[in-house]
């Protein structure tokens, strides 16, 4: 069975870019996950979705970041414009529903350097 | 403020070593507390603890959640240089909100 896929991996951008990291879940798996880690860090959720609707985007950065999950199941965020402090790995994960925590799956992650 | 802290921050051991990660939190509404290991990529699951005082086990790792103290470990015998990781906690709330703590980064030397 494949795994969660994201691209790209490594992505070297300027302040105020803009910026699209891309991810394909399990294939079945209904709820869909980006979060944001930092050196050091946990990750931290940014936005949850089921199917195609986000159900809690509460610590999105609504003024820079926006994301989708047009056909319920690739997703996309995006960074517009891009700061410093938004180098970090953005992670996604995918699990066959919200209430099956234990079999969240993530992706490999991509690391975003803003310079 | 839900949060979760995890202590120490990091520990080196030698191979062979039994070591016991801990693991606090503060979340409204708890559901149940997730471990993960977490080595170059991404995390990856250990075990999910929702009932206290039962212990989970696979293989040499352990954990066990103890909801009066707000608290979990995670333990590992005979520790090998490939339990050499991120370990993170994270506590769970009951609309399935996330809080994980900062991780413990463990080194284990041969």
């Amino acid at each position: 069975e494949a795994g969660v896929v994201q691209s790209p991996r490594y992505k070297i951008i300027e302040k105020k870019q803009p910026v699209a990291f891309w991810c394909n879940p399990i294939s079945g798996h209904n709820t869909l996950y980006w979060y944001r880690q930092n050196l050091g860090q946990g990750p931290e959720l940014l936005i949850r979705y089921e199917n195609e609707e986000a159900v809690d985007d509460s610590q999105l950065p609504k003024d820079r970041f926006s994301a989708e999950r047009l056909k319920g199941v690739d997703s996309t965020l995006k960074i517009q414009p891009a700061e410093l402090g938004d180098s970090a790995v953005y992670l996604c994960a995918s699990s066959l529903s919200w209430d099956r925590v234990d079999e969240q799956y993530f992706g490999p992650g991509t690391r975003l350097t803003v310079t | 403020e839900d949060k979760v802290v995890q202590s120490p921050l990091s520990l080196v051991v030698h191979e062979g070593d039994t070591v016991t990660l801990n693991c606090s939190y503060e979340v409204t509404n708890f559901r149940s507390l997730l471990w993960y290991k977490q080595e170059k990529k991404a995390p990856t699951f250990l075990f999910m603890l929702t009932s206290s005082g039962i212990e989970k086990k696979s293989g040499r790792l352990s954990s066990i959640l103890d909801k009066k103290e707000l608290s979990s470990i995670l333990n590992i015998t005979a520790t090998q240089t490939g339990d050499s990781a991120i370990y993170l906690c994270a506590g769970i709330a009951s609309g399935n909100q996330f809080y994980f703590g900062t991780g413990t980064s463990l080194t284990v030397i041969p």
